[in-house]
């Protein structure tokens, strides 16, 4: 299968501050790349999808303002997490498919502490 | 469709005994379908895809099973071993590409 890799594995930041969490596709360009958020013993929680070169879609509820998602090239995806706080403690895992409905392929997710 | 975040119902099996992990999703619109695992700490891996057009699909001790008119998924596993232990999410592909997960389910494999 196609490999994803994302960055970084686990990160810990201060309250207020921000974060950038990147996802590649290494072998293959990626159309869109997927964003979730995942809390402890939880399912997978869609917050955006991205298209290369055009604004991110984002699911209701997720602030596009505190999650700054940028698609700049068919291999790369970045999710910003703006003036993190406590509760934007989470694990978070991008995906990315070759094509419209094609298998997904998933990063290894990034273990997010706010403190 | 909706990804939930409810807490994971759990399963306990035998090692050697099959498995069998349901899941049920939302929109009749969707028309690809997908079995992940997900272990401790790490990010989804493909198992088994089928797509609307089909009611079952076979791959390696895996059976994926599709009943569209009550929207349910099934995911068997034969002879369950305790690798298999981990969380298996079922994920709806809507037109536009946006993948949704189920609640997933927790598998324990008892050696």
């Amino acid at each position: 299968g196609a490999v994803v890799s994302q960055h970084p594995s686990r990160v810990i930041c201060k309250s207020g501050t921000s974060v950038k969490i990147e996802c590649r596709s290494l072998d293959f360009q990626a159309t869109t790349m997927f964003w979730y958020r995942q809390f402890p013993k939880q399912s997978l929680m869609l917050m955006a999808t991205s298209n290369e070169g055009s604004k991110a879609t984002y699911e209701q509820g997720v602030e596009k303002d505190k999650f700054l998602i940028n698609h700049a090239s068919l291999t790369l995806s970045t999710l910003t997490v703006t003036s993190a706080h406590p509760e934007d403690s989470s694990f978070y895992i991008c995906s990315a498919s070759r094509q419209t409905n094609t298998e997904a392929f998933f990063g290894q997710g990034t273990r997010l502490t706010v403190v | 469709g909706e990804s939930v975040g409810l807490h994971l119902p759990t399963l306990s099996v035998q090692e050697g005994d099959n498995s069998i992990i349901n899941c049920a999703y939302s929109n009749s619109a969707s028309d690809y379908f997908i079995w992940y695992k997900q272990e401790s700490g790490k990010g989804p891996q493909f198992i088994i895809d089928i797509r609307s057009n089909m009611d079952k699909r076979q791959g390696q001790r895996v059976t994926v099973l599709l009943n569209k008119t009550v929207k349910h998924l099934s995911l068997q596993i034969a002879a369950t071993q305790p690798g298999d232990s981990a969380v298996y999410f079922c994920a709806e592909i809507e037109a536009g590409n946006q993948f949704y997960f189920g609640t997933g389910t927790s598998l324990t494999v008892i050696p």
